[in-house]
């Protein structure tokens, strides 16, 4: 079965802040992709960043870092010091099989406070 | 603009009513697909076309909803006899062919039907 978890439901800070959302996946394939969204009020889902199962480099894009550790079966995203823009539901997905069928996590809703 | 477009945004329609939502992807992208969002939840995947041919179909998908896409080009989903149970986000994305480079969905900002 595939699956993704995200625990933490609502996750609230004040600017400047880090914070980490966390992301674990599940899955009997040994090919598969992992993505960020973000999904702002406006309701659009905003590609974040897709690693694929071989390569569990890190990735930084500015204030944003993924932490992808296949041992685990986690794939964390953390933003270094937290603006109000950031304030969204950001979800967790795997692409696992065919099809490129997105399957996603809950989504963690992130509020940051001024 | 050459992203994912939905219409309409916003639909409120009285239960047992029939629905027809619109998704014109991006025009190189052959792959389209149609997932539903309910609130705090999300999106849950509904059905897949390869260019014309729809491949695949969840069971989320009721016969009540049908999904097409003439000529491969855009896509509606038309729900009959709407339930109250079918209130959402309907989310359209698009991707391009396989292969590591293009595998990534772009979204539109969806159709929110309300069922009264």
């Amino acid at each position: 079965a595939q699956k993704v978890t995200q625990a933490q439901t609502e996750i609230s800070v004040v600017e400047k802040e880090d914070v980490t959302l966390d992301c674990v996946y599940e899955t009997r394939d040994t090919t598969y992709y992992l993505f960020w969204y973000k999904q702002p009020p406006s309701g659009e889902l905003v590609f974040l960043i897709r690693r694929n199962s071989f390569d569990e480099q890190n990735e930084i894009s500015g204030r944003y870092s993924w932490n992808f550790q296949k041992s685990t079966s986690s794939f964390n995203f953390t933003i270094t010091a937290s603006q109000v823009v950031d304030s969204a539901v950001y979800f967790c997905a795997l692409i696992s099989g065919g099809y490129n069928k997105l399957i996603f996590g809950a989504g963690t809703r992130l509020a940051v406070h001024p | 603009d050459t992203g994912v477009s939905q219409d309409p945004r916003h639909k409120i329609t009285k239960r047992g009513q029939n629905v027809t939502f619109r998704c014109d992807p991006i025009s190189e992208h052959n792959r389209l697909y149609w997932y539903r969002q309910t609130l705090g939840q999300g999106p849950e995947f509904l059905t897949y076309f390869q260019n014309e041919a729809q491949l695949e179909k969840s069971r989320l998908l009721s016969n009540r909803f049908s999904a097409e896409r003439p000529k491969g080009s855009f896509s509606t989903l038309e729900i009959q006899r709407t339930e109250q149970g079918d209130s959402a986000m309907y989310l359209c994305a698009s991707s391009g062919e396989g292969g590591s480079k293009n595998t990534e969905a772009f979204f539109g900002q969806g159709t929110r039907l309300t069922v009264v």
